[in-house]
């Protein structure tokens, strides 16, 4: 399974554009980049997924480059409701095998006044 | 609003003690999965059930134990509780029967203290 390398945290402040990149060298071929966002106390909830090039939707966007060796999420204009961690994960697709989905440390990003 | 309800919210036992968590899965999913998030260990999968069969199992210890049934819920019995069990519980599910290729949906969580 392809491992993810993102960073620990980030700061931004209101307005700002936030990008997070992804690191998953080992990514297969049927694998898909897919990230969830938690707020504190709350379960992970499903922002994006994407296979190649750019993905759009009303909350984020993300870009994966040719070799799909990394990818990056993109929010635009953050506020201060954004602050939560982002988990970057590679999902195989294609069979249906055990997969067990599992979430890394995440990328905890605080949006400042 | 995730669809995917937990009860209880929180919880407060005594080491010792067993307890039991349920979940009710999104209208019309077949798959549950059951995770443990502590501040030291992040968010740790402990298993799956698809249509009420064990799917795949994670770091979930011998004192705990889970199971789908037939109108899709599922329960996870934790017993001999440590005081290192104290975390946020979180059950998900999915319309599939692997989380690859489906989006998994989580619920609330239910907050476990053990004193």
């Amino acid at each position: 399974l392809a491992k993810t390398t993102q960073p620990i945290s980030m700061d931004s402040y209101e307005g700002q554009e936030v990008n997070i990149t992804c690191s998953h060298n080992n990514i297969a071929t049927n694998d898909y980049i897919t990230w969830y966002q938690q707020f504190p106390s709350q379960g992970p909830r499903f922002i994006i997924q994407g296979y190649k090039t750019k993905v759009t939707n009303e909350v984020a966007s993300l870009f994966i480059p040719a070799d799909r060796k990394s990818s990056t999420l993109s929010l635009p204009r953050v506020s201060l409701s954004d602050t939560a961690v982002y988990y970057c994960l590679v999902v195989p697709t294609g069979r249906s095998n055990d997969y067990k989905l599992s979430f890394g440390a995440g990328t905890t990003v605080t949006v400042r006044a | 609003d995730s669809g995917v309800t937990q009860t209880p919210k929180h919880l407060i036992t005594a080491t010792g003690q067993r307890v039991t968590l349920r979940c009710s899965p999104r209208s019309g999913d077949l798959s549950v999965y059951w995770y443990q998030q502590s501040l030291d260990q992040g968010l740790q999968f402990l298993i799956q059930y698809y249509n009420g069969e064990e799917r795949a199992k994670g770091n979930i210890l011998e004192r705990f134990s889970a199971q789908q049934f037939p109108d899709l819920h599922s329960e996870l019995n934790l017993s001999s509780l440590e005081l290192g069990d104290s975390a946020l519980y979180f059950c998900a599910s999915s319309a599939g029967p692997s989380s690859s290729g489906n989006t998994i949906y989580f619920g609330e969580g239910s907050w476990l203290t053990v004193v």
